[in-house]
């Protein structure tokens, strides 16, 4: 019954590899994001797709690409993971692309590169 | 500046005190205005939208000033349950793409 999910919820992996995590909601919303929150607990959104179509884009590095198969489906793959990539990262959910909303999280991924 | 800036804390009250945070915010064309909670370890949570006129859910009120771009949250009778991060967090004018602008979060230990 979980409204927004995210798998894994604890990642550790040495530096160099490639890994995804993967977010799936069931509330019927149309936009999805991905927001990575770091070790000072400062969160910052870095994509946000509606209805499959990307429409924020941060300034991430191009290591990370997301991937929304459908608009129930958000994932995140991260190439040659580094150091400072180690954060927790939230997947949300929100009705609309615009206007007064609420978004909701996922539980998080603790992701942990060594 | 920050687009959002919260004082870090911690705010260390006893149960059943009145506490209060503020955050300040850079952009006057800001939309809306909100409180989320987290607690350690989790996600955060809607706790509150903040409206001009104020509003008030139980325990919680929320101010907004907008000619001075800042927003409140008091707490009154804290329970220990309280204890968690208050994050304040606000989105972009209308014309630009939608988003949640979080701070920092404000850190509330309320003890017995």
């Amino acid at each position: 019954d979980t409204a927004v999910s995210q798998t894994p919820k604890y990642l550790v992996t040495q530096m160099g590899n490639d890994k995804s995590i993967k977010c799936e909601q069931n509330l019927g919303h149309d936009t999805m994001y991905w927001y990575k929150q770091d070790s000072k607990k400062f969160l910052k959104i870095m994509f946000s797709y509606n209805n499959k179509e990307l429409i924020i884009n941060e300034t991430v590095p191009n290591r990370f690409s997301p991937k929304s198969p459908d608009k129930a489906h958000l994932n995140l793959h991260i190439n040659s993971l580094e150091l400072g990539d180690s954060a927790v990262y939230f997947c949300a959910s929100s009705p609309l692309a615009r206007g007064v909303d609420i978004q909701y999280f996922g539980a998080g991924t603790r992701l942990s590169v060594l | 500046r920050k687009e959002v800036e919260q004082d870090p804390g911690p705010f260390n009250v006893p149960e059943g005190a009145t506490v209060a945070f503020n955050c300040t915010y850079s952009n006057s064309a800001s939309q809306s205005f909100f409180w989320y909670r987290q607690d350690c370890r989790k996600e955060p949570k809607l706790l509150m939208s903040v409206y001009s006129s104020g509003n008030e859910d139980g325990r919680f009120t929320a101010q907004l000033n907008r000619a001075s771009q800042y927003i409140s949250l008091l707490i009154r009778d804290s329970k220990l349950s309280d204890s968690a991060t208050y994050l304040c967090v606000v989105t972009p004018p209308m014309d630009s793409s939608y988003k949640l602008i979080f701070g920092s979060g404000t850190r509330l230990l309320v003890r017995p």
